[in-house]
């Protein structure tokens, strides 16, 4: 079985552009979630979706946004990028939501950095 | 939204030795509790997790213990090995998962 996949590797963008990342679940699962990862902060949880509806949502501004397809696979853009914004994106996916306690299984991430 | 505190941030010891992380949360009604592996430059792998409804659970080298009552819980790794080596995550899930700051183990050979 295929693993979670993300793409593009790695992006570089400058303040004020948008960025969009893309995470195709392993075949099956329904649930996806992103989290940013930086030195030191660990995996902040930004959203997740399951069955094209987010579920729960960390607290990150407005400026980042999510969707699911029906196919499960999802995409997350983040808007009007700031410095701080430079991380390490991870998908997972699951077989189920949150609520149900399935494992994640993290993809390779994407790195964006901003400048 | 549920809180996960994680201790230590690093932890090095020599080959051989055990290593123990401890992890706190906040939302009594947390009811997952996995543990995550990353290597430098890779994904987080799952290692272990335990449900609320055991005390404790052993895979090898590697236990888990939970305190409900205290709301903690705890990676024990025997025997370490240098390709060990690497930060531990671990989690509480209730809704979502949330995941602690992560620990750098280095086991020295």
């Amino acid at each position: 079985k295929a693993g979670v996949t993300q793409t593009p590797r790695y992006l570089i963008k400058t303040r004020g552009q948008q960025v969009t990342l893309s995470c195709s679940p392993i075949s099956g699962h329904r649930s996806v979630s992103w989290y940013q990862q930086t030195p030191g902060q660990g995996l902040q949880f930004l959203f997740e979706y399951f069955s094209e509806t987010q579920r729960n949502k960390g607290n990150f501004p407005g400026r980042f946004s999510g969707r699911q397809f029906s196919n499960s696979r999802s995409e997350m853009n983040v808007s009007t990028l700031e410095l701080g914004d430079s991380a390490l994106y991870l998908c997972a996916s699951s077989i189920s939501t949150g609520r149900d306690n399935s494992p994640l299984h993290f993809g390779n991430g994407t790195r964006l950095t901003v400048t | 939204g549920e809180n996960v505190e994680q201790h230590p941030s690093t932890l090095s010891v020599q080959e051989g030795d055990s290593a123990v992380i401890k992890c706190t949360y906040s939302d009594s009604a947390s009811n997952y509790f996995p543990w995550y592996k990353q290597e430098l430059g890779k994904r987080p792998q799952l290692i272990i997790d335990i449900r609320s409804n055991v005390g404790e659970k052993k895979d090898q080298r590697i236990a888990v213990t939970l305190n409900k009552t205290a709301k903690h819980f705890s990676l024990h790794i025997t025997e370490t090995q240098p390709e060990d080596s690497a930060v531990y995550f671990c989690a509480a899930s209730i809704n979502d998962m949330r995941f602690g700051a992560g620990t750098r183990l280095t086991v020295k050979p």
